[in-house]
């Protein structure tokens, strides 16, 4: 089975705070990719990343970055906490190989609240 | 146009009733779908996936693709109260992306 583990399942912070969110799988996987979920607004991707060292903008790339120095590992970071980043955050991982049936498996999420 | 779409809902069907949720998409060269089931507050879990033309059948779910009107289904027998979850369809482009496409969501309710 993929297990997709992340940092913590829910987070409090400060307005104007530095944030980390990690990730982690244990199965290999080639990309992985970072979701805030909204209530009404679906999943929407931040970043994605396809190997180590790379990444790319998803659909609301601002205000976030991310770093993956390691396979297994992909960060999430938001350098100045704001309030409307208040959210479920959702890591996912995929094997890569580019098959059709490639499917994506989540970690537990992330509930952040900034105050 | 919304790349993909789903009715939001509630659908809601009593226990043992078939549960039929819909799926559309813009995306013409589209190749794989996805669905995946999300209790609240929990994380999305693939169900099953299709990317061929007609019917497929895991157990009590079965997919269903028709590509020339850009429309996939999600049919569930037999409803249980436990099947009460948010459903997410998921379009991939085609093998060289990476990428899926979700929809917002149709949230089932399944009555005792």
């Amino acid at each position: 089975d993929v297990k997709v583990t992340q940092s913590s399942r829910y987070l409090v912070k400060r307005t104007g705070e530095k944030v980390f969110l990690e990730c982690v799988q244990d199965m290999d996987h080639e990309n992985m990719f970072w979701y805030r979920q909204d209530p009404g607004l679906g999943l929407r991707l931040i970043y994605f990343s396809y190997d180590v060292k790379m990444k790319e903008k998803g659909d609301i790339p601002e205000g976030y970055s991310v770093s993956r120095e390691k396979k297994e590992r992909f960060s999430l970071i938001l350098e100045s906490a704001s309030t409307n980043q208040t959210s479920m955050y959702l890591c996912a991982s995929q094997s890569g190989r580019g098959a059709l049936e490639e499917t994506q498996y989540f970690g537990p999420g992330t509930r952040l609240l900034v105050l | 146009q919304k790349e993909v779409e789903q009715n939001s809902g509630p659908l809601s069907v009593p226990e043992g009733a078939i549960a039929s949720l819909n799926c559309t998409y813009s995306d013409r060269g589209s190749q794989s779908f996805f669905w995946y089931r999300q209790y609240s507050g929990k994380s999305p879990e693939l169900i099953m996936f299709i990317y061929s033309n007609g019917d497929k059948e895991d157990g009590r779910f079965t997919a269903q693709l028709n590509k020339a009107s850009q429309y996939v289904s999600l049919l569930i027998r037999d409803s249980q109260p436990s099947d009460s979850a948010t459903y997410l369809c998921a379009v991939n482009k085609g093998s060289g992306y990476s990428t899926l496409t979700f929809g917002k969501g149709t949230m089932l309710l399944v009555s005792p």
